[in-house]
């Protein structure tokens, strides 16, 4: 079975500096890994995916990821952090192309003026 | 929210009654989800569809029903049966062809049973 655990409830940065949302998964084969955001009382806004390739992945208003497999990691990055940044962010991985995402129970961004 | 809508934005239903929400997509996707969002608990899939008049049941499907009679079209039924149905609902959608495709969201119904 597939999995994705975002260990922090909650991230406070303040504005301009870096900020990182962590994720971690398992899944049995090769991972595909995808970052959302979400505003209140909002769908999904899908930002990134990894599928294969370099393991650094840009995606949407400035955010990154990095995808580490020994740690099975998926970190979302951004090098400064906008007060618009705050929302509820969203880590999701699949195993093959087809399947629904399984996605983690979310991180909730607040960054600070 | 792309090409999906979802219909209504906020539903208020009494206890014992079925309610139905929908979904529409025009991104000629074949697979549709409905997952459910509780604070604190991220989303849960409930249904999926990867092709019309076929789908699967989800992590939770207990107390739902969908149908999919049409591509462009997944209603999501919530009957009685839901001990705890108030939460938001969220339908997405993908393309099933080669490559690995993001799912496309709506903008979410907000159902509140009382």
């Amino acid at each position: 079975a597939q999995s994705v655990a975002q260990p922090e409830d909650q991230v406070n940065v303040a504005e301009g500096n870096p900020l990182t949302v962590k994720c971690t998964y398992s899944v049995s084969g090769n991972p595909y890994l995808f970052w959302y955001v979400q505003y209140p009382n909002r769908g999904l806004q899908f930002l990134l995916k990894y599928i294969t390739g370099d393991n650094l992945v840009k995606g949407s208003y400035g955010f990154e990821a990095e995808f580490n497999k020994s740690q099975t990691s998926f970190h979302l990055k951004k090098p400064s952090a906008l007060v618009s940044d705050s929302a509820l962010y969203f880590c999701a991985v699949r195993d093959s192309g087809n399947t629904p995402l399984v996605f983690g129970k979310g991180t909730r961004l607040s960054v600070i003026a | 929210d792309g090409g999906i809508t979802q219909s209504p934005k906020y539903l208020f239903r009494k206890e014992g009654q079925n309610v139905t929400l929908s979904c529409e997509q025009n991104l000629n996707h074949d697979a549709m989800y409905w997952y459910r969002q509780d604070p604190g608990q991220g989303l849960r899939l409930i249904y999926y569809s990867q092709i019309v008049n076929d789908f699967q049941k989800g992590d939770i499907a207990e107390g739902y029903s969908v149908s999919r009679e049409k591509k462009e079209s997944f209603p999501l039924t919530v009957t009685s049966a839901q001990k705890n149905p108030t939460a938001f609902y969220l339908c997405a959608s993908s393309s099933t062809g080669t490559g690995v495709s993001e799912q496309y969201f709506g903008p979410g119904t907000r159902l509140t049973v009382t």
